[in-house]
């Protein structure tokens, strides 16, 4: 989608390796978000920001970390990667105005 | 937990045919909005709706929003074989997180 790129576009990790994905934006805007999306779940908010190393929980936190050291850039990191972490990630970028741009997502499978 | 849910789940019908969905919230929210997904794809925004309105257009979208019953309804004019994705409402309660339901599958058969 213009303006937000995520990196890789999939992934397959062994369990216990640590995992890090990437969100890039070109907008500028303040707000950047990562959800999963399972079958059955929706979209679930892990971590969202609302500035640079302004970070805070969504509502599945457990076992992921992220970090925000540019506007452009908001990384998601699953430190020890477990089965349950297998999912479709979604990173999301808002201005607060006018609803959500979502990327293409990232597909990570954890064997 | 989902804030939404959408009804039905899975929609099926025929081009030229209108599309309907629903979705129920929770709590109070300050908007709500709706997107679409096509298979494999990330989410696309299609309309926002705030608590104070009560009615919404773009295109041949219809989105209506009933506080008091804490719903909302999107309907699709029309539809084209193109419409088939899946569609969520999303609510937001303020604090610039949106909240996603589960989501109605819709199939618009040529």
């Amino acid at each position: 989608d213009a303006g937000i790129t995520q990196s890789p576009r999939h992934k397959v990790t062994e369990t216990g390796t640590p995992v890090t994905l990437r969100c890039h934006q070109t907008e500028n805007h303040r707000y950047m978000y990562w959800y999963r999306q399972d079958p059955g779940h929706g979209l679930r908010l892990i971590h969202y920001s609302y500035g640079v190393k302004d970070t805070d929980k969504g509502e599945v936190s457990d076992g992921y970390s992220v970090s925000r050291s540019k506007t452009e850039d908001f990384l998601l990191t699953l430190e020890s990667a477990t089965s349950s972490q297998t999912s479709v990630y979604f990173c999301a970028i808002s201005d607060n105005n006018y609803g959500y741009t979502f990327g293409s997502g990232t597909r990570l499978t954890v064997v | 937990s989902q804030q939404g849910e959408e009804d039905p789940q899975a929609l099926s019908i025929q081009e030229g045919e209108n599309a309907t969905m629903n979705c129920s919230y929770k709590t109070s929210i300050n908007n709500l909005q709706w997107y679409r997904q096509n298979s494999g794809r990330g989410l696309v925004h299609l309309i926002l709706i705030r608590s104070n309105e009560r009615e919404k257009h773009s295109g041949r979208l219809r989105v209506t929003l009933d506080t008091s019953k804490k719903s909302s309804s999107l309907l699709i004019t029309a539809s084209r074989a193109a419409d088939t994705a899946s569609y969520f409402c999303a609510t937001d309660n303020a604090g610039n997180m949106l909240t996603f339901g589960g989501g109605t599958r819709l199939m618009v058969k040529p």
